[in-house]
């Protein structure tokens, strides 16, 4: 079974500092897709950033970039420049087709201070 | 842009009593899912629904759990007889094409499911 472990339950950075969550996740599969959700107070689940397993690149979106590192099973989430706004739990989640599904991480409660 | 809807935002139920959650997917969206969060807790997968049945179903998803393309708008999740542990907020969600083929889950708001 596909597992997804985020061992960092709490964090916090200063505004305008750069932060990683990591994210580590089990699966004997060779293609599958990671992915990084917000989720702010309002409890909406929010598409930060993908990854495709087979794509050696690493994802950026703007702010956001990860570093996967496919042979240590490792997908962490990088915040550059951090805002007040990025206050929220991210949740890492994997998804393995043809299996519809989704699973995610138990989550990192992130704070930006100002 | 377009959303996932869900009806009511809050709701409230006596143990032992039907419910039915509502959601309205983004209207060119063919594969839907249910997912709950209990309080505090990780977002966790019930079921994925596709071409009118079931693709997959966790764990979670027991004979007390059902879902229904009723139109061709709705897409419920039927709980048929609550228990306290089912309070948790329920998520539903859609996508255009089978999850990963360029296709981002799109998640709804989520109805609070209260059980008393």
């Amino acid at each position: 079974a596909q597992t997804v472990t985020q061992s960092q339950p709490e964090m916090s950075v200063q505004e305008a500092e750069t932060v990683t969550l990591s994210c580590t996740y089990d699966t004997s599969e060779s293609n599958y897709y990671l992915f990084w959700y917000k989720q702010p107070p309002s409890r909406q689940m929010i598409l930060v950033i993908r990854q495709e397993a087979y794509k050696q690149q690493n994802a950026t979106e703007n702010r956001f970039s990860v570093n996967f590192q496919k042979a240590a099973k490792s997908f962490s989430l990088k915040i550059s420049d951090s805002q007040l706004g990025d206050t929220a739990m991210y949740f890492c989640a994997f998804m393995n087709p043809p299996k519809n599904d989704m699973r995610f991480g138990a989550g990192t409660r992130l704070t930006v201070k100002p | 842009e377009p959303e996932v809807t869900q009806t009511p935002s809050h709701q409230v139920t006596q143990m032992g009593q039907e419910v039915i959650l509502r959601c309205v997917p983004i209207s060119n969206h063919l594969y839907f899912y249910w997912y709950r969060q209990i309080l505090g807790q990780k977002v966790e997968f019930l079921v994925s629904f596709y071409n009118n049945e079931i693709s997959e179903k966790s764990e979670i998803f027991d004979d007390q759990f059902s879902v229904e393309r009723p139109d061709g708008s709705n897409f419920t999740l039927k709980i048929r007889s609550t228990k306290l542990e089912d309070s948790a907020m329920y998520f539903c969600a859609s996508t255009q094409d089978s999850l990963g083929q360029n296709s981002p889950l799109h998640f709804g708001n989520g109805t609070r499911l209260t059980v008393t």
